[in-house]
């Protein structure tokens, strides 16, 4: 039983595609999140769900979009590709009366 | 000025040993307080959160100081298991709504 899963695990891709990843998570929570963790490891939010509506945006190129279709999944799409989005990508959830956050095993995006 | 610092490390323990991270924050209304650990090419999990009145898990122990603004985990009794590295996040209040905020990580390495 896969708390919070994503698909695929490893995407190769070629600059100037258009790729999206999946998240799902099955533990109930109100609110989803996708972070960038590159090279150096550094964990950056890039956007927050909560009840699929859009609660963080944080500085990310409008190349990336994310769809929340329901309270439990929560998509990435990103357009034109290019070689500095190579990093892991965390889908997670959370309570919204906690805030702890279960990660998902990550999607390593390399862009060539 | 970073956010959310930590000491990267590494710290290279023996086993048995007792070792304490710091975490630092500049935001003194966020609110809500966590470390997970990561180990290498795995998605962070949650370790505990961080409670005002201090709190305790086993071996661990984390603290809060909020006129100071830092958060600590104490590990006792490392065991080789325990080497990952340890990341501290922080809600930080932004826009009315709060971001979770990662430190870049403290690195521990527990020897035999």
């Amino acid at each position: 039983d896969t708390a919070v899963s994503q698909t695929p695990k490893y995407l190769v891709t070629q600059m100037g595609n258009d790729k999206s990843i999946k998240c799902e998570q099955n533990l109930g929570h109100d609110t989803m999140y996708w972070y960038k963790q590159d090279s150096k490891k550094f964990l950056k939010i890039m956007f927050s769900y909560n009840n699929k509506e859009l609660i963080i945006n944080e500085t990310v190129p409008n190349r990336f979009s994310p769809k929340s279709p329901d309270k439990a999944h929560l998509n990435l799409h990103i357009n034109s590709l290019e070689l500095g989005d190579s990093a892991v990508y965390f889908c997670a959830s959370s309570p919204r009366r906690t805030y702890e956050q279960y990660f998902g095993p990550g999607t390593r995006l390399t862009v060539t | 000025r970073k956010e959310v610092e930590q000491d990267p490390g590494p710290f290279n323990v023996p086993e048995g040993a007792t070792v304490a991270f710091n975490c630092t924050y500049s935001n003194s209304a966020s609110q809500s307080f966590f470390w997970y650990r990561q180990d290498c090419r795995k998605e962070p999990k949650l370790l505990m959160s961080v409670y005002s009145s201090g709190n305790e898990d086993g071996r661990f122990t984390a603290q809060l100081n909020r006129a100071s603004q830092y958060i600590s985990l104490l590990i006792r009794d490392s065991k080789l298991s325990d080497s990952a590295t340890y990341l501290c996040v922080v809600n930080m209040a932004s826009g009315g709504s709060y971001i979770p905020t990662f430190g870049r990580g403290t690195s521990l390495i527990v020897h035999p």
